[in-house]
């Protein structure tokens, strides 16, 4: 079956610019993650939906940065006013299980987001 | 609050000698352990996970990891390494206070020489 997909791959922005990234679910998954990965390091979380409910959100960097899935399954991250350091790799990720710590996290493949 | 330690960047072994990536975290609370992969231009992929009972898990592709609460490791290893287990590995943890969310290190490259 389909995993979890991201568009687009690669993104490059001017500083400035504002960009929307979209993460599609494995269908049925009430369950979804983003993570930013910048070069030589691992994936750090930015925020958490349930369905349609953004829960956690203590890891968005800044008031720049939103997301949103208003109808439980799409998420956009979307961010405004990019600047450099917000040059990364943009994870989505999906499970199955509400709260379930121990439950699997299926990952895209990310977009790459270059800011010049 | 949950961190992540992986000793080494990068670990280079020769194809058919074995693979050891080390993994250390802290956590207040009984953890859930888990060890990704990931390709170039690949999203992460699970090659096994500790939750509850057993402490040796088994993985995809060969691979295992033991959780040590003694020593708060959850070290990965392979007998014998193959040419297309290079990669980066990550290893994660969640608790189920946080909903789920992972904590990760930072990763070893692991690179096979024929």
């Amino acid at each position: 079956g389909a995993g979890v997909s991201q568009s687009p791959r690669y993104k490059v922005a001017k500083r400035g610019q504002d960009v929307a990234l979209r993460c599609d679910p494995i269908s049925g998954h009430v369950s979804l993650f983003w993570y930013q990965q910048a070069l030589g390091q691992g994936p750090e979380f930015l925020t958490y939906f349930q369905n349609e409910a953004q829960l956690d959100k203590s890891g968005l960097p800044s008031d720049r940065f939103f997301a949103e899935r208003p109808e439980g399954s799409v998420s956009t991250l979307k961010i405004q006013r990019t600047q450099q350091e917000d040059s990364a790799v943009y994870l989505c990720a999906s499970s199955l299980d509400t709260l379930g710590a121990g439950d699997e996290q299926y990952f895209g493949p990310g977009t790459r987001l270059t800011v010049t | 609050a949950q961190s992540v330690t992986q000793l080494g960047s990068h670990v280079s072994v020769s194809e058919g000698a074995l693979v050891l990536l080390r993994c250390n975290y802290s956590s207040s609370v009984p953890p859930y352990l888990f060890w990704y992969v990931q390709y170039p231009n690949q999203g992460l992929q699970l090659l096994l996970k500790y939750t509850t009972g057993a402490t040796l898990v088994k993985g995809i592709n060969g691979f295992e990891a033991e959780f040590k609460k003694s020593e708060t490791s959850f070290h990965l290893t392979k007998p014998s390494a193959h040419m297309s287990d290079a990669a980066e590995y990550f290893c994660a943890v969640s608790e189920s206070s946080t909903l789920g969310r992972l904590y990760f290190g930072r990763g070893t490259q692991l690179t096979v020489w024929p």
